[in-house]
């Protein structure tokens, strides 16, 4: 079983909608959670960090955590296309020192 | 917010040479980095963390030896790519580990460089 699981997707989702992002993670004792975007050939870059259970939000950007459930989510409201990315989660527990468990990403595409 | 920056962004060289690539944080002391490479269309891949002062800890099946990775400063890490063959191709992406100014350790983020694309002919 993979650390962290992504749906591959690609998700497509109309200018204007709410596209919601989705990824479990197995280890119950992950404690740091992080979304990142990452555009095509370019590095990921960091949208959003969450450590405790319930809604956290920036922006268009709504993150939610449900440790009971093991799954951390995000969400973009009124979608651009600017937002067509790949979007990575990373869940980091500090009983394995620094190391970041990264899903596959999801392939997102807002369509104008 | 903390930036990463790496250099060079591009490279090409002939098989058989090496290539160096450094990593570093600009407005933070970053005592982790990361090092990660990613082929077209497939996901990041770690190939090593690298902690300032101490020797670097590698994935398996990342030849260390081929991989040389060098954290001499708090700021500083560097990638050498040694004996370069086309099959390392790829974009190499660093991060570094950051814990903002009030030092708590489950908060700490990683950020990421804009990384390099190496193509060895």
């Amino acid at each position: 079983q993979k650390e962290v699981e992504q749906n591959s997707g690609p998700l497509s989702v109309p200018e204007g909608a709410i596209a919601s992002l989705n990824c479990t993670y197995s280890d119950r004792v992950s404690q740091s959670f992080f979304w990142y975007r990452q555009y095509s050939g370019k590095s990921p870059e960091l949208i959003m960090s969450i450590y405790s259970n319930g809604d956290k939000e920036d922006g268009r950007f709504t993150a939610q955590l449900n440790k009971a459930s093991q799954y951390v989510s995000l969400l973009i409201r009124d979608s651009q296309p600017s937002d067509s990315a790949t979007y990575l989660c990373a869940v980091r527990h500090l009983n394995t020192g620094n190391q970041f468990y990264f899903g596959t990403g999801t392939s997102l595409t807002v369509i104008p | 917010g903390a930036v990463v920056s790496q250099h060079p962004s591009w490279v090409i060289c002939k098989s058989g040479t090496s290539v160096k690539i450094e990593c570093r944080s600009l407005d933070f002391q970053a005592t982790t980095m990361f090092w990660y490479r990613q082929f077209p269309k497939q996901s990041l891949m770690l190939m090593a963390t690298s902690n300032e002062g101490s020797k670097a800890t590698y994935e398996q099946g990342v030849e260390k030896d081929k991989f040389l990775i060098n954290h001499a400063s708090l700021t500083l890490s560097t990638l050498t790519v040694t004996s370069a063959h086309p099959e390392d191709s790829s974009f190499y992406i660093c991060s570094a580990l950051t814990s903002g100014r009030i030092p708590v350790a489950f908060q700490e983020t990683q950020y990421f460089g804009p990384g390099t694309r190496l193509l060895v002919l």
